[in-house]
């Protein structure tokens, strides 16, 4: 089983629709992150948290919100869905940066291809 | 706030040594990483340059000057596999320490 598991791994919606990607982790990292892909450019930051009780707005969460319901599991919502939201989202999670270098790299899931129609 | 710079393609041929550069502006950071992503793939975690100097992980190594702002990935030996998109990261400081991402470079090796 994948570190970092998304789904749905494609979708389409409809305009307006609310739609929910989810994201569970087995790394047992306390940070994950929703990133943002669109076609040639890098990856733009959602939402973060670095545990449960922690939700943190990244450069382009308007139209966005988010949910960590446990540890392991973080929920990105867009509640009315917009062309423009049309993308490859990405779930991450990373350590905390003790214990070694590779504790700092982010642990990516397969992304979720969304196209809003 | 954060701003890295990566050429945006870069050619070689199968066997040849390449490097990409990255420059950036920032305020304060931790460190500098690197990640690689195939067509339509999830990025994957190279290597992380905390301090100034060289980090060797077999056919890619990676550098760091934090007085030039700059740092760089070298490839050598390239495989044709290694055709995909690069892209550096800066850890910041502030924030926890979360990460901000340059727009990558696509990297093609020719036969």
């Amino acid at each position: 089983d994948a570190d970092v598991t998304q789904t749905p791994r494609n979708r389409i919606t409809k305009t307006g629709k609310r739609i929910m990607l989810e994201c569970s982790q087995t790394k047992g990292h306390d940070r994950m992150y929703w990133y943002r892909q669109d076609p040639g450019l890098g990856l733009r930051l959602i939402y973060y948290s670095f545990d449960v009780k922690d939700i943190n707005k990244g450069e382009i969460s308007d139209g966005y919100s988010v949910s960590r319901q446990a540890q392991a599991k973080f929920s990105l919502s867009l509640e009315s869905a917009i062309p423009n939201q049309t993308a490859l989202y990405f779930c991450a999670t990373s350590g905390t940066g003790t214990g070694g270098t590779t504790n700092y790299g982010y642990t990516f899931g397969s992304g979720t291809r969304l196209t809003v129609v | 706030g954060q701003s890295l710079e990566q050429p945006s393609e870069v050619t070689a041929v199968e066997g040849a040594i390449v490097q990409i550069n990255c420059t950036y502006q920032t305020s304060g950071f931790y460190g500098l990483s690197w990640y690689q992503q195939h067509d339509g793939g999830a990025p994957t975690f190279l290597s992380y340059n905390a301090l100034d100097g060289l980090e060797e992980t077999g056919r890619f190594s990676s550098f760091l000057s934090r007085s030039d702002s700059y740092g760089y990935l070298l490839l050598q030996e390239l495989q044709m596999k290694d055709s995909a998109s690069y892209f550096c990261a800066v850890r910041e400081l502030t924030n926890a320490g979360k990460s901000t991402f340059g727009d990558g470079t696509t990297l093609t090796v020719k036969p």
